[in-house]
Formats: C-alpha cells, structure tokens, sequence
C-alpha cells in the first residue's frame, strides 16, 4: 500500500492556460474523489468516481473543468481557461468498496495550483 | 442537507493540557462523523469515525470523541497535547442513507506551546 499520489504537487500558470493533474489511488480502491481546498476553508467536493464512471459533480465543478478515470485506475482532473479563482489545493482520495457510506477515505498530498 | 460547524477557528493549548476541539453538525437523519488531521503541505488522515456503534469513538495518537446525539456533538478530545498535535483538524459529516460525499467543516488550527 503505497498511498494515494497526485503530481505535479505543484503547478504555476498563467491565466487562461490550461492544467491537468493526476492522481494515483491506492491499488484496487474503486472510489476516487476529487476536492478543493482554499485557505482557511475545508475540502470541498468536486467530483467522484465509481471504477469510471463519474457518478457525481459539484455545482463548483463548472464547464472550464473536467475530470476522467478512462480504465478505473488513475484520474485526471483539467482546468481550461484558468482564472485566478482557480488558485487552491485540489485534493484526491480514494477508498474501498466495502459497500458503507463510512467506507474510510484516504487523501493524497494535494497539488497546490498557483494562477497568476 | 447537512452541515459541520467548527467552533473556534484556532485553539491554543499547551503542552500536556487537554485537548478540546468542538464539532456539531446538522443532520436530518443519524449521521456518520468523522475527524480528520492535516499537517502542513499534507493530505487529510482520519482520525477516527463514528457510524453508529458505540458513542464514544476512540482514534489514533490518543484522540477520542463523543457522539452526542441530544446536542448534536461530536467534539475531539485528547488528554494531554503534544507537541506533534500541531495541524489543522476537521470535522466531517456524511448523512446516513445518503450519498457518499462527506460535508466538511472550516477547519480548527490546534497550537500547541511548549
């Protein structure tokens, strides 16, 4: 068990580029869920996985993002056109399917997104 | 819907004091709750959950927390604080019977002086 991963950990860009980010769940954990975390707040939910299928979004989640898990493993999360409200942690973490709402959730380090 | 509220956005202690972070939540149904810990330019790691079995929920590093069901608490306690305590700590809550999207609180920031 060698823990969820996200990369890059860190990411400046310029407003309007887009980003991509990674994560790596841990190995046969079937959930994945995607969260922002800005400044003095807690994680909010952006969107989450079952294997690949994208079973929920978050109004935050508008038209500029978009995120994937094309084989259940790895996800993606992309941001087009970013804007400077963008800049936050974004949070991957994943679990098992033990089939409970109480199913631990297990995060990665974050990527730190930077729009200047 | 539900919701988290953190009371106290920083606590300050020192060491070897007690440890009280307070966490109530607002849930139509019985909730599970959670209390996770973050430290700097980290991910979340639960601290301990609450899902219905016995109230008074025991974690890791020594926290515990009391599900009370009458006052719509679930506040985190430790006996005495180290100084390795120092992070931020959140409180979650997932509505039973519902999806499983946790709603988390604002965060408290525990400082702990030596």
């Amino acid at each position: 068990d060698t823990g969820v991963s996200q990369n890059p950990r860190h990411k400046i860009t310029k407003r309007g580029q887009n980003v991509t980010f990674r994560c790596d769940p841990i190995s046969e954990h079937n959930r994945l869920y995607w969260y922002r975390q800005t400044l003095g707040q807690g994680p909010e939910f952006l969107t989450y996985f079952q294997n690949e299928a994208q079973l929920e979004k978050s109004r935050l989640l508008s038209d500029r993002f978009s995120a994937e898990r094309p084989k259940g493993s790895f996800s993606t999360l992309e941001i087009q056109r970013t804007e400077q409200g963008d800049s936050a942690m974004y949070l991957c973490a994943s679990s098992p399917n033990r089939g409970g709402l109480a199913d631990t959730q297990y995060f990665g380090p974050g990527t730190r997104l930077t729009v200047l | 819907a539900q919701s988290v509220t953190q009371l106290g956005s920083h606590v300050s202690v020192s060491e070897g004091a007690l440890v009280l972070l307070r966490c109530n939540y607002s849930s139509s149904v019985p909730p599970y709750l959670f209390w996770y810990v973050q430290y700097p330019n980290q991910g979340l790691q639960l601290l301990l959950k609450y899902t219905s079995a016995a109230t008074l929920v025991k974690g890791i590093n020594g926290f515990e927390a009391e599900f009370k069901k009458s006052e719509t608490s679930f506040h985190l306690t430790k006996p005495s604080a180290h100084m390795s305590d120092a992070a931020e700590y959140f409180c979650a809550v997932i509505r039973s019977g519902g999806s499983y999207i946790p709603t988390f609180g604002r965060g408290t920031s525990l400082i702990v002086h030596p």
